[in-house]
């Protein structure tokens, strides 16, 4: 099993409509999500990060998170064509004291559609 | 302010001959991290150093690769004996301890 999982899609929307992103992670221990953004040839770019149990809202993205079903989400509310690209989730890995490494899933590519 | 520099952008090389790709990372972030990314793929760790700690090494693919970080700062990846499938983007990562990860622009290695 992957330490972090997320489906490839392409995910498709409309528009204005929500995208809805997932990610699934095996480490139980883990305290820190982040979700990336990378548009083609370009680096990732970090966009939301969040640490405790529940929402966290920033403009039109919202990340949600559930330790206990180890699972993490982004929301992208009113999606706009120039989201598209592709969304990677990340999970910081490691026990205290020992090396962290941010671990990635392997991108949901998300189209945007006019 | 100054984001991760990262050198060269691109660099096309031999099967066989030796590469150096540079990482000048955020002032001030004491972590710094390098990984692969494979055309259409995800990211691959590859080495992780914090401080003056021990790097972390555990995701070098072999041992022509290697890397050192000099004063806390500068990192170097070398990659020895170059061959077809080391062709990727390299892509270097800087940020404060178990703060999210900031990247450089990558570097485009392609082996002929």
């Amino acid at each position: 099993q992957k330490e972090v999982e997320q489906n490839s899609g392409p995910l498709s929307v409309p528009e204005g409509a929500i995208a809805s992103l997932n990610c699934t992670y095996s480490d139980r221990g883990s305290q820190s999500f982040f979700w990336y953004r990378q548009y083609s040839g370009k680096s990732p770019e970090l966009i939301m990060f969040i640490y405790s149990n529940g929402d966290k809202e920033d403009g039109r993205f919202t990340a949600q998170l559930n330790k206990a079903s180890q699972y993490v989400s982004l929301l992208i509310r009113d999606s706009q064509p120039s989201d598209s690209a592709t969304y990677l989730c990340a999970v910081l890995v490691g026990s205290s004291g020992s090396a962290r490494q941010l671990t990635f899933g392997s991108g949901t590519q998300l189209t945007v559609l006019p | 302010g100054a984001g991760v520099s990262q050198s060269p952008s691109n660099k096309v090389t031999e099967k066989g001959k030796d590469v150096e790709l540079r990482c000048d990372p955020i002032s001030g972030h004491t972590a710094l991290y390098w990984y692969r990314q494979s055309l259409g793929q995800g990211l691959e760790f590859l080495i992780y150093f914090q401080g003056n700690s021990a790097p972390d090494k555990s995701g070098l693919p072999s041992d022509r690769f290697s890397a050192e970080r000099t004063g806390g700062s500068v990192s170097t990846l070398t990659i020895q004996r170059t061959q077809q499938e080391d062709s990727a983007v390299y892509l270097c990562a800087s940020s404060l301890v178990n703060q999210p990860q900031h990247f450089g622009d990558g570097t485009r290695l392609s082996i002929l």
